[in-house]
């Protein structure tokens, strides 16, 4: 089975510009989560989306903002980029059953980078 | 708030010899606690996940425990292998209605052949 997939792989943009980072989650998998790594840091919570309704939202700028399609594949959307926004996006996908027993499992990340 | 710190920040062990990775949280209300690998640059992969009402998993040569208590978990790598160096890292579900994972900032695992 494939995993979870993300496009781009790499993307460089510059300050001001708009980018857009595309999800596809495992097959059956209901719910899309986007995590913001910086460099040498853990992962910080962006957005969760289940059945296509936002169920979480981290504290980040309102720059940042997401949705989910009928297909359960997602897009996470930054405006007005800044030096700052540079880090590995990653995507999680579960089957949205709760944090119980609820496993969930990471992209390879798309690179962002700002210049 | 949830806080999630993981100490140390990197660690080296010769090959072959057995491990001990920590992990500490701040608030005990947790739904689970999972353990992350992550190689250089690339995704996250998870590799145990233990329930709050639970107290370890093992998968394989990796057994995690969980004292909800006293806020920590360990995990437990035995005959390490240079194929496990990578970055580890933990991470608990807290919130209610929503799967948002809160990451510490990982260890760094070097095998030395």
């Amino acid at each position: 089975d494939a995993g979870v997939t993300q496009s781009p792989t790499h993307l460089i943009k510059t300050r001001g510009q708009q980018v857009t980072l595309r999800c596809s989650p495992i097959s059956g998998h209901k719910s899309v989560s986007w995590y913001q790594q910086v460099l040498g840091q853990g992962p910080q919570f962006i957005f969760q989306y289940y059945e296509k309704e936002e169920r979480g939202r981290g504290n980040f700028p309102d720059r940042f903002s997401a949705r989910q399609f009928p297909n359960y594949s997602s897009e996470l959307n930054v405006n007005a980029l800044l030096l700052g926004d540079s880090a590995l996006y990653l995507c999680a996908s579960s089957f949205g059953q709760g944090g119980f027993t609820d496993t969930q499992y990471f992209g390879p990340g798309t690179r962002l980078t700002v210049l | 708030k949830q806080e999630v710190t993981q100490i140390p920040a990197a660690l080296s062990v010769p090959e072959g010899e057995n491990l001990v990775l920590n992990c500490s949280f701040t608030d005990s209300a947790i739904y689970n606690l999972q353990w992350f690998r992550q190689d250089p640059g690339k995704g996250l992969t998870s590799l145990l996940l233990i329930q709050s009402s639970q107290r370890e998993q093992t998968s394989g040569r990796l057994n995690a425990s969980l004292d909800k208590s006293s806020g920590r978990s360990t995990l437990y790598i035995a005959a390490s292998q240079p194929g496990d160096s990578a970055t580890y890292l933990c991470a608990v579900t807290s919130n209610f209605g929503n799967e948002k994972l809160t990451f510490g900032t990982g260890t760094r695992l070097t095998i030395i052949p």
